[in-house]
């Protein structure tokens, strides 16, 4: 069974501090996703990055794929408020964007506080 | 464009009760996708499903669990029999074709009483 460790579980930081989110697993996968969930509401996909050691950017998020592409972290800087969110990366068997399959982990909940 | 609907968004059902999700994908998508999130857990895979076939069921309990995509109307995820386990939010998502981005909708939240 693959899986999917996200860390930290729980972080709360003030406005304007960087973080880092990091979700790891022990199988190699050949894409991985990561979407931000608010409460009540579906998952809505940020990015999905698929080669070994890339690093993807929007806006203030930074996204990378370990070389191995079994691991992946999210830095945020500069934090803001409406960055709040559950953040949930998935593991796909496919290199495309799609959602069959994937493998999610927990989420790390995140509060940015003003 | 709407996005992905899905109906209801709470449903409340007694135990032994059938219940029948709906899910009504993005205009152009014929590519569906079923996850149901526990509580406290992950989003886990149950099935896919391509206009009128299924495609991977393999995250599919083996009873009580069937889900359809016809040709015309919503694909519906139905759970016969429902138990109180069966609480959690389930969630379709919806993509052009199978290696294209997904978009998820808001969730049916099932209250099993």
């Amino acid at each position: 069974t693959q899986l999917l460790e996200q860390s930290p579980q729980f972080l709360s930081i003030q406005e304007g501090e960087n973080l880092t989110v990091y979700c790891n697993s022990s199988s190699v996968f050949s894409s991985l996703q990561w979407y931000r969930q608010e409460p009540g509401e579906g998952p809505v996909l940020l990015v999905t990055v698929v080669t070994g050691g890339e690093v993807k950017k929007l806006k203030r998020l930074t996204f990378q794929f370990g070389d191995a592409r079994k691991d992946s972290s999210l830095h945020i800087t500069a934090a803001q408020p409406g960055d709040t969110g559950l953040y949930l990366c998935a593991g796909a068997l496919s290199s495309g964007g799609g959602a069959d399959g994937l493998t999610f982990g927990k989420g790390t909940h995140l509060i940015i506080q003003p | 464009n709407a996005g992905v609907m899905q109906n209801p968004r709470h449903l409340v059902r007694r135990r032994g009760q059938e219940a029948r999700l709906r899910c009504s994908p993005m205009k152009g998508h014929s590519h569906v996708y079923w996850y149901r999130q526990l509580p406290e857990e992950g989003l886990k895979f149950m099935v896919y499903l391509q206009k009128e076939n299924i495609i991977d069921e393999s995250g599919m309990p083996k009873e009580r669990f069937s889900a359809e995509f016809p040709k015309e109307g919503p694909s519906i995820l139905r759970i016969q029999q429902v138990v109180r386990g069966d609480s959690a939010a389930y969630f379709c998502a919806s993509s052009e074709t199978r290696n294209t981005e997904a978009f998820f909708g808001q969730g049916t939240r099932l209250t099993v009483v």
